[in-house]
């Protein structure tokens, strides 16, 4: 199986920063990372596909890149409305696999 | 628009049986794989299963292989998974995701999420 390896495992900012999220795979998955955001209680949120691609209505402060084995997902410009946890996926190959996520709190 | 309703959750014993429901509406559901993910309380998002848009390819994690069955009936827009003997670990909020795009037959990425049932094992 891919392990996703997640860092950090949480972070503190404050609004208005620039938050970066880093992912890494254990072998090469070409482009097939996906970002999710998740809100306490809450279903999971599609953020980003094929690694830099964002899902329909996905504001343009985040943003995704990478390739192979390392990726990060960035937040612009943190809003009080981004304070969740991410997590990143590979779906490269069977079994979909997840990273541990990354708390950002204020 | 889309829209994916998960239900059939509660608490059941270990080893008994219970089957969970997500009802899809608003596209094409028979054109899409859909999948289950779990997530253990207050622990982070495993994948579970995925059927093929027409149901003729099922995928499992090695940790319900054996024990979960997933299906879909297509044309009552709907996905079940089929939990027998389940055990404590299994213990979790369960929610059914859409691939993003129709008709594939390899893994791809999810868009919509259900809003999740939360399933306890439990004697």
């Amino acid at each position: 199986d891919i392990q996703m390896t997640q860092s950090p495992s949480s972070l503190s900012a404050s609004v208005g920063d620039r938050v970066t999220i880093t992912c890494r795979a254990s072998q090469g998955i070409s482009n097939y990372l996906a970002w999710f955001q998740q809100k306490p209680g809450k279903a999971p949120k599609s953020l980003i596909y094929a690694a830099s691609s964002l899902q329909s209505g996905v504001p343009s402060k985040f943003s995704g890149s990478g390739s192979g084995t390392d990726f990060t997902l960035t937040i612009s410009s943190l809003q009080p409305e981004d304070f969740a946890t991410y997590y990143c996926q590979q779906y490269n190959t069977y079994p979909l696999t997840f990273g541990g996520g990354t708390k950002v709190e204020i | 628009q889309v829209q994916l309703v998960e239900s059939g959750g509660g608490v059941v014993q270990p080893g008994r049986s219970l089957r969970l429901s997500c009802a899809a509406s608003g596209f094409s559901f028979s054109s899409y794989a859909m999948h289950w993910v779990r997530q253990a309380p207050g622990k982070g998002l495993e994948w579970v299963a995925v059927i093929s848009y027409d149901g003729s390819n099922k995928k499992y994690a090695d940790s319900v292989k054996g024990r979960f069955t997933i299906s879909r009936d297509n044309s009552k827009n709907t996905l079940y998974l089929q939990m027998n003997s389940p055990r404590v670990e299994d213990t979790a909020v369960y929610y059914c995701a859409r691939d993003l795009w129709e008709l594939q037959s390899s893994p791809d990425a999810f868009d919509f999420w259900g809003q999740g049932t939360m399933v306890t094992v439990s004697s």
